[in-house]
Formats: C-alpha cells, structure tokens, sequence
C-alpha cells in the first residue's frame, strides 16, 4: 500500500527554535509539493519539486522556511527561527507527471506534521 | 487574491439526503478541476476530478458538474451518508510552466459537510 509518510507528526517548539519536517513521497513518484493548511488560509502551497529541482517555492517566506530534496526519498522543509504563526498543520503530497500531453495531476497527501510554536 | 472561491463554509444535511457543495473560479487557464474529502486527522485525498471538455462526472454517488461558461463546478453527492462527514476542498490546476508538464493546485476554503443520521 503505497503512500507519502511524514516525521514528525506533532511537534509543539518555542518560538525562535529550529524546526525540520520530513516526507517520503511515493516510491517512482516525480513531484513533490509542500502545503500548509490553517483554519483561516486554508491549504496553500509552499512549495513544490520536479525530478528533485525546486520548480516553485513563491509561497514560501524566504527569510525563514527553506525546501530541499536530499533524494529522491526524502523531502525536507526546515523553519527557522520558528514564529508563533507558523503554526499550523504542514501536509507534503507526491505525484507522478509523465509528459507535457499525459499530465497525471493527482496528488497523494500524507499525513501531515502539526507545528505548534508558543 | 483568491482564485477559487468555494460555498458554502459548513453543511448539514440528513442521512439520505443530497450535498451540493459549488466553487467558482476566475483564472480561464484552469484546465483540472478536483475535489479532495479529508478525515480530521488525515491528509486530503483526491475523490473526483473533471476536465473542462466535459460538463459532468460520476463515480459512485459522487458527481461533478461543470459549467465552462460560467466558470462553475460543482460536487453532488447522492444518498448522502455519516461516513460521508468531512472536509471536502475544490481544487483547480494549471500549467504554470509551458513545455515542462508542471503543475500546481489552488484549493477553495473547504466545506465541512455533517450528515446527520
């Protein structure tokens, strides 16, 4: 049964303090995409990969958060120095886009990481 | 600025019932129009997509309607059902960068559907 895992799945932090969030996307998967969700914003994307290269990461605030592929089995997505509105659920989701014509644009969700940051 | 705008915010509807749940957009270069249903604790999971050469969908008790014209969609669910309870986002997609098969979603707010029994 494949799908995207995600470490940790809860992490409370003080503000200030450096925080890393892990995915596993799907195994052959080819993108990866990193989501925040809050009640008031709703889901919206931070950032997303192809083949391992950053494609976009607009929605991400550069002076904090940062987004890298080690490999092609690990996505992380780091914040620091963390801030009390950061808090919120953060999702990473994989797919697999096979050409230009043939666009598969599913996207697997996993879990997600709840960020608490007093 | 919001690009997909979604109504309503939360939902209640009788077991057996039907949910209706519409989005609306702005950007014509939409060309993938998902709905994904979350679980509190999960992540979203894709349910039901439409491209826009069609107006209409089904899978199951789940159907989209589409309207290009009016740039409107729209998700049913027929014979609705507690297990049904949930968040449901819809989403829209296009390609950002031309020649590389990219893509991204943009979510409406969600709806939070309650079938009571």
């Amino acid at each position: 049964d494949a799908r995207v895992t995600q470490t940790p799945r809860h992490k409370v932090t003080e503000m200030g303090q450096e925080v890393t969030m892990r995915c596993q996307p799907i195994l052959g998967h080819n993108t990866v995409f990193w989501y925040r969700q809050t009640m008031m914003q709703g889901l919206e994307l931070l950032a997303y990969f192809r083949n391992r290269a950053p494609l976009d990461d607009s929605g991400m605030p550069k002076d904090r958060f940062s987004a890298e592929m080690p490999d092609a089995t690990l996505a992380t997505l780091k914040i620091q120095p963390s801030e009390p509105r950061d808090s919120a659920v953060y999702f990473c989701a994989s797919g697999l886009v096979r050409s230009d014509r043939l666009l598969n644009y599913e996207q697997y969700f996993g879990p997600g990481t709840r960020l608490t940051v007093t | 600025q919001q690009q997909v705008k979604q109504s309503p915010q939360s939902l209640i509807v009788q077991k057996g019932g039907i949910s209706i749940i519409n989005c609306a957009y702005e950007n014509t270069a939409f060309d993938y129009f998902p709905w994904y249903q979350q679980f509190p604790g999960k992540g979203p999971a894709l349910l039901i997509a439409i491209r826009p050469d069609v107006s209409e969908k089904k899978e199951g008790r789940f159907t989209i309607s589409f309207n290009k014209s009016a740039k409107q969609f729209s998700l049913h669910i027929m014979d609705s059902q507690p297990g049904d309870s949930a968040t449901y986002f819809c989403a829209a997609s296009r390609p950002k960068y031309s020649g590389a098969g990219s893509y991204q979603l943009t979510f409406g707010k969600g709806t939070k559907l309650s079938v009571i029994p």
